[in-house]
């Protein structure tokens, strides 16, 4: 299995700003996931992020609005920009590991934006 | 954007009750269905990942069954207890390698 961990656990932020997730892995792994969900939603697929290339972004986000970066096999870290309430979601990262294409998921970053 | 149902939305049992909840999912271009389970707090943590028609797998209390040809599934856990709260989410796994989360069961044992 693969123990991931995010930073930060929470945050509240104002209107119009940015915040910066990070998600961090304990092993190398090709593809890593950013997922968002909103109060009473399902959970979303934002992007998946390959190391050394661009990230592929699903339909409705767009990489001005959720940047993220990859550098290494084990760290990845999405951007929400110039926020607004409707940005309110937890946010996860995660992987698949192994053979089964199991996910593994970090604990999410519950984000409140005022 | 494919529609992965749940349901109930939530349910609250008492604590030794049985319980069950269903994943509905298209039942076309059918790759795999995974069920996890997220305490508050924690990370989604995976419970089973179905593959076949009529899979049946268990971990403890808790079972599921899996129906390709209707496109739904079943999560049973048996003997309800207060550490099984938590909000049980599916998701499909299309031929396309799209997945697509349920929007959750959430589950309160009362003990």
């Amino acid at each position: 299995s693969a123990v991931i961990s995010q930073k930060p656990s929470r945050d509240i932020c104002q209107r119009g700003t940015s915040l910066t997730i990070q998600c961090q892995v304990d092993s190398q792994v090709t593809m890593m996931f950013w997922y968002r969900q909103q109060p009473g939603q399902s959970l979303t697929l934002i992007a998946t992020a390959n190391q050394g290339s661009e990230a592929t972004y699903e339909s409705g986000f767009v990489i001005d609005k959720f940047p993220i970066s990859r550098p290494n096999l084990t760290f990845s870290t999405l951007t929400v920009s110039n926020m607004s309430p409707e940005d309110s979601s937890i946010y996860l990262c995660s992987v698949e590991y192994g053979t089964s294409s199991e996910q593994y998921f970090g604990p999410g970053t519950r984000l409140t934006v005022t | 954007i494919l529609n992965v149902e749940q349901s109930p939305q939530s349910l609250h049992v008492q604590e030794g009750d049985s319980t069950n909840f269903t994943c509905s999912f298209p039942s076309s271009n059918f790759y795999a269905l995974h069920w996890y389970r997220w305490e508050t707090a924690k990370s989604p943590e995976a419970l089973f990942v179905m593959t076949l028609n009529g899979d049946e797998k268990k971990k403890g209390r808790i079972s599921a069954t899996l129906n390709t040809k209707e496109g739904y599934s079943y999560l049973y856990i048996k003997g309800s207890q207060p550490e099984d709260s938590a909000t049980y989410l599916c998701a499909f796994w299309d031929t396309g390698n799209q997945f697509y989360f349920g929007t959750g069961t959430s589950l309160t044992v009362i003990p």
